[in-house]
């Protein structure tokens, strides 16, 4: 079965500074990998995805996440972070053999001024 | 994409009621699913929701307790059944197509008093 690792479940970065949420994840098949933002008293919204293709995938917001299949990561980033930016943060994987998708324990994203 | 809105957004219930929560999406899609949230953690899944047959749920999770309907491509209900203040969560429902990519709604916010 697969399943998801988030690596910190409280990052604090300056304003400006680069944002790094780690994720590992184990799948004995090509994973379908995701990140979904959830914002103070909101739903979680999709940021990015990787199906197959190119193994960088950018997404909404500046985000972007690199699939390395052997190190088994999808590790998401963004140059320079926006005070908007903090929000709880959620690593995915879909389990095919379930049909359904298993989440990380999610990262909390603070941005100091 | 599919945009997914639920009702009610948050209740407060006395223990030993019931709550239904309705989920409804704009397209048909494939799979639904619904998860809780407790404060400060991450997803748990409750339930995937068949169209037309019943649901299949995961292990802690009990059809008397969640019982959950699907009568269409678009449209499902959560009830909480016999309320109690442990089930005080976020309640989110999604929905997707078999790309494996979830949606979600904004949740529901329910407190058991």
């Amino acid at each position: 079965a697969q399943s998801v690792t988030q690596l910190g479940s409280h990052v604090s970065v300056s304003e400006g500074a680069l944002v790094l949420l780690r994720c590992n994840y184990s799948s004995s098949v090509p994973p379908y990998l995701f990140w979904y933002v959830q914002y103070p008293n909101q739903g979680l919204q999709l940021l990015l995805k990787y199906t197959t293709g190119a193994t960088l995938v950018k997404g909404i917001n500046g985000f972007e996440a690199e699939f390395k299949k052997s190190e088994t990561s999808f590790h998401l980033t963004k140059p320079s972070a926006h005070m908007s930016d903090a929000a709880e943060y959620f690593c995915a994987v879909f389990d095919s053999s379930a049909s359904k998708i298993i989440f990380g324990s999610g990262t909390r994203l603070s941005i100091r001024p | 994409s599919a945009v997914i809105s639920q009702k009610p957004s948050r209740d407060i219930c006395q223990r030993g009621t019931s709550l239904t929560i309705q989920c409804q999406v704009d397209s048909q899609v494939t799979m639904m699913f619904w998860y809780r949230q407790q404060p400060g953690q991450s997803l748990t899944l409750i339930a995937t929701a068949n169209q037309g047959s019943e649901a299949t749920y995961e292990s802690g999770f009990v059809i008397d307790k969640f019982p959950i309907s699907r009568p269409n491509l678009t449209f499902s209900t959560l009830t909480v059944s016999n309320m109690s203040p442990e089930d005080s969560s976020i309640y989110l429902c999604s929905g997707g197509g078999l790309s494996n990519t979830q949606y979600f709604g904004p949740g529901t916010r329910l407190t058991v008093l």
